[in-house]
């Protein structure tokens, strides 16, 4: 069974730095590209990042980019999300999920986890 | 960056209705244009994908169609555990996108 598992999250100052993880199980997953994805309070979902399977190559949301970083250990299976630099606007449920590509189908996020929350304030 | 903008913002329906959400991207997209379900404290949940293909365990009163610019997310019949949120979703540049979200009651 395919599982994605995130943790990491909590209570961190305006700032501060966090490191998420996201540990997938139930499948190859340096055969998969892999994304972010955030749920601020009351708002919509956002697409944070995409990683490619071996963790060579990212592309961000504008939002983010130049303070989050992800990175992947295909050796442990696990996907990390290191925020830098956070603001109260990066108050968030962050989600992982996996990418599936199809040449008929395109691509897609066909598994995705609970989520993780991140609450920036003083 | 490719942004898809999604209408309306909320909507309520009775159980027998067809409910219309529509999505339009900022570019032609192709078909790269999928739909998620999502109800709180859960994750997201797949409904279409390539605009129109219907996702595996997902209920055919669901369906999608267009291509290009402008898309649809139709529900027929609908059935009160069809109330959440849906979003549509381009996946055709490198940095992906969703659209603002349609928060859908069903009574």
């Amino acid at each position: 069974e395919v599982q994605l598992v995130e943790s990491g999250g909590g209570l961190v100052q305006p700032g501060g730095s966090l490191r998420l993880s996201c540990a997938a199980s139930g499948f190859t997953s340096s055969s998969y590209w892999m994304h972010w994805v955030r749920q601020a309070p009351g708002k919509g979902l956002e697409w944070v990042s995409r990683t490619n399977r071996d963790g060579s190559s990212a592309t961000y949301a504008d939002s983010v980019r130049g303070r989050f970083t992800v990175s992947r250990d295909n050796t442990k299976n696990t996907m990390y999300l290191q925020m830098n630099s956070l603001r109260g606007e990066d108050t968030a449920m962050y989600y992982c999920a996996r990418e599936y590509y199809g040449i008929v189908a395109g691509y897609y996020s066909d598994y995705w986890g609970q989520g993780t929350l991140v609450t920036v304030s003083s | 960056d490719i942004q898809v903008t999604q209408s309306p913002s909320s909507l309520s329906a009775s159980v027998g209705d067809r409910v219309t959400i529509t999505c339009r991207a900022s570019q032609s997209i192709n078909d790269y244009l999928n739909w998620y379900q999502h109800k709180p404290g859960k994750a997201p949940k797949l409904l279409i994908y390539a605009a129109s293909m219907l996702q595996s365990g997902v209920p055919s009163r669901f369906s999608g169609r267009g291509y290009g610019t402008d898309f649809t997310l139709t529900i027929s019949n609908p059935q009160p555990e069809d109330s959440a949120t849906y979003y549509c979703q381009q996946s055709y540049s490198a940095a992906w996108a969703f659209g603002q979200g349609t928060k859908v009651e069903i009574k």
